[in-house]
């Protein structure tokens, strides 16, 4: 696909569950970013990789939320022991660049929207 | 701390009204500044950009002037239409991206 895909669209979990979300960037991209959009406010950052090293995960609420990206490709993004306070969108963008300018363009995934219950 | 305020929603427009949303932002230096776009169903899209002082961004008849004097990024558009439809967010690159809340725009025929 042309674009960033992220799986599953909708994801309803109980409170206490483990949830994986998964975020396929353009093929080719070097930056790949996380992002917490609750309801009604714009994104927050979470974390941002450059190929598969993380180097800020600054926005990461608590240490139940984890992200990797082994391969410098395709990234996960896990919530241990979900709360009803991590409702929201998550959205993962990437952008092209090597030089590693955060500058450039990021393109948006159509997000993951979780519902803890 | 850095942040960015753009007013609130939602904008209720009839088909060609000039449009104006409003943005601000506080950061330390001169980030470059973003308008994304969310129209229904769909992922946020970067609408125009404009990345040191007196650059307009310009895409699809919006444009945005960065003024560093009022430390401002205001989005304008003089005929709007009913696809124009959605939610603006403005957003500053600091260290990452910081987005504004969001405005919702209504365009009515």
């Amino acid at each position: 696909g042309a674009g960033v895909s992220q799986s599953p669209r909708y994801k309803v979990a109980k409170r206490g569950q483990d949830v994986a979300l998964r975020c396929d960037p353009i093929s080719g991209h070097v930056s790949l970013f996380w992002y917490q959009q609750a309801l009604g406010q714009g994104p927050e950052f979470l974390t941002y990789f450059q190929n598969e090293a993380q180097l800020d995960k600054s926005g990461l609420p608590s240490d139940r939320f984890f992200a990797e990206r082994p391969e410098g490709s395709v990234s996960t993004l896990k919530i241990q022991r979900t709360q009803q306070e991590d409702s929201a969108v998550y959205l993962c963008a990437s952008t092209l660049s090597s030089s590693g300018s955060l500058a450039d363009t990021q393109y948006f995934g159509p997000g993951t929207r979780l519902t803890v219950l | 701390g850095n942040s960015v305020t753009q007013m609130e929603g939602p904008v209720t427009l009839s088909e060609e009204a000039f449009l104006t949303i409003n943005c601000t932002y506080t950061a330390t230096g001169y980030p470059s500044l973003f308008w994304y776009v969310q129209y229904p169903g769909e992922g946020l899209q970067l609408l125009l950009k404009a990345t040191k002082a007196d650059d307009k961004g310009s895409n699809k008849g919006f444009e945005a002037t960065y003024r560093k004097e009022t430390t401002s990024f205001h989005l304008e558009k003089g005929s709007v239409q009913v696809s124009d439809s959605a939610v603006y967010f403005c957003a500053a690159l600091v260290d990452k991206l910081i987005f504004g809340t969001g405005t919702r725009l209504q365009v009515f025929p």
